[in-house]
């Protein structure tokens, strides 16, 4: 197990086509999260799992996002009809149930929308 | 609300001069504080986490709670410290996840 792993690295869509992104976490880690990064800020927290379940859904940034776990593994973040405000970082994490504050992080996932 | 701030965007120093990486926070209840790093290239990961009171590569962080805030100080820089700094308030009993500052860039200067 190398880490967190996330796909695909670049992906480059035109205004309104959808786009998922998929997360694959450390095998023994129940926790999955979200975040979305862009240029000058911190990582901005969408949503998290915990095994298959999702925790908290309501920093979503839009009801064009969204986000599964279904057999507690990988998990995979659709963006629907996405709008060039969505060209971001996002990057998934993980950790173990105990959450001791620690996040593995994946290399992110680059949108780029034209 | 929860709410990290960190003052400074970019911060450059010269090699062996003491480092302040600054972070001030508002979290309701008593929430547990972290610093993550994002060396050029890689991973964003933990550096360190105040309820541990560890010195990490040189690092440390007090947790002032009647100032709030939780400064990263370092008495002598090096060149590999340069790098993006996140501070980052959270709950330890996990169902609170961190949120971010926006970072300070630390540039080390030979």
């Amino acid at each position: 197990d190398t880490g967190v792993s996330q796909d695909p690295r670049h992906k480059i869509t035109k205004r309104g086509q959808n786009v998922t992104f998929r997360c694959d976490p450390i095998s023994e880690h129940n926790r999955l999260y979200w975040y979305r990064q862009t240029l000058g800020q911190g990582p901005e927290f969408l949503t998290y799992f915990q095994n298959e379940a999702q925790l908290e859904k309501s920093r979503l940034l839009s009801d064009r996002f969204s986000a599964e776990r279904p057999k507690g593994s990988f998990s995979t973040l659709e963006i629907q009809r996405t709008e060039q405000g969505d060209s971001a970082m996002y990057l998934c994490a993980s950790s173990p149930t105990e959450n001791t504050g620690e996040l593995f992080f994946g290399e992110g996932s680059r949108l780029t929308v034209l | 609300a929860q709410r990290v701030t960190q003052p400074e965007k970019l911060l450059s120093v010269f090699k062996g001069a003491p480092v302040e990486l600054k972070c001030n926070y508002s979290y309701s209840g008593s929430p547990e504080l972290f610093w993550y790093v994002q060396y050029s290239r890689q991973r964003l990961q933990l550096l360190l986490r105040h309820i541990s009171r560890e010195s990490i590569k040189g690092f440390t962080a007090d947790l002032n709670k009647g100032e709030t805030s939780f400064h990263l100080k370092k008495p002598f820089a090096q060149e590999e410290d340069s790098a993006m700094y996140y501070c980052a308030p959270g709950r330890n009993s996990g169902n609170t996840p961190l949120v971010f500052g926006k970072g300070t860039r630390l540039s080390v200067i030979a």
